[in-house]
């Protein structure tokens, strides 16, 4: 399948300090991305949408200006906790449809876990 | 709104048993998608299946299959003859035009434990 990787795999930081996560497709290329955050023992739930070339789509209740999308390039999409809380220590994933086609399997990446002290 | 129900939240079976893991869901779209990912405890989510609402053929792969039945808006995969390295998280998750194209919706996640 297709191939999608995410850095740092894992960060630990302190309160007030902003993270970056980058989300790679490694063959191939995404006009879109998908964020999600997956709390210990709880399902996925979709943060945003990052699109390349244009602002990102966030789902309701979800604060943009903490959680910064940047769709750089058809193969790079960034997340930035700004001035990250402990609240915000989860397990982000990145998603990726293989195509711009409509309902593509999506590929996920392998996470990254922070934890904010 | 799309939703999908995972009503197991944990299954614990002894290796070589089949299990089966239900999913039901909700959507209003006439064209919708449905997967099935695992998510081992490394956290990576794998994906397994894909299927499409307009395709209602079962399908088998190796030890896994999956049951999709409109009727009764339920997407469950057995795997036979389980195997300790089939513990993990598996998630059923629905994908349509409500959510907006690629979006997904998971559902809770059932808890795999198979044990020698």
């Amino acid at each position: 399948g297709a191939v999608v990787s995410q850095h740092p795999s894992r960060v630990i930081c302190k309160s007030g300090t902003s993270v970056k996560i980058e989300c790679r497709s490694l063959d191939f290329q995404a006009t879109t991305m998908f964020w999600y955050r997956q709390f210990p023992k709880q399902s996925l739930m979709l943060m945003a949408t990052s699109n390349e070339g244009s602002k990102a789509t966030y789902e309701q209740g979800v604060e943009k200006d903490k959680f910064l999308i940047n769709h750089a390039s058809l193969t790079l999409s960034t997340l930035t906790v700004t001035s990250a809380h402990p609240e915000d220590s989860s397990f982000y994933i990145c998603s990726a449809p293989t195509s711009g086609g409509l309902q593509e399997t999506q590929y996920f990446g392998p996470g990254t876990r922070l934890l904010v002290l | 709104a799309q939703k999908v129900t995972q009503a197991q939240t944990e299954i614990s079976v002894v290796e070589k048993e089949d299990v089966t893991l239900d999913c039901v869901y909700e959507t209003r779209d006439t064209t919708y998608y449905l997967f099935w990912y695992k998510q081992p405890p490394s956290g990576e989510l794998v994906f397994l299946i894909r299927r499409n609402s307009f395709d209602e053929q079962n399908e088998i792969s190796g030890r896994y299959s999956w049951n999709f039945q409109k009727s009764t808006s339920s997407f469950n995969f057995t795997i036979t003859a389980s195997q300790v390295v089939d513990s993990a998280v598996y998630f059923c998750a629905l994908g349509g035009l409500t959510g907006g194209g690629n979006k997904l919706t998971f559902g809770t996640g059932t808890q795999l434990k198979v044990e020698l």
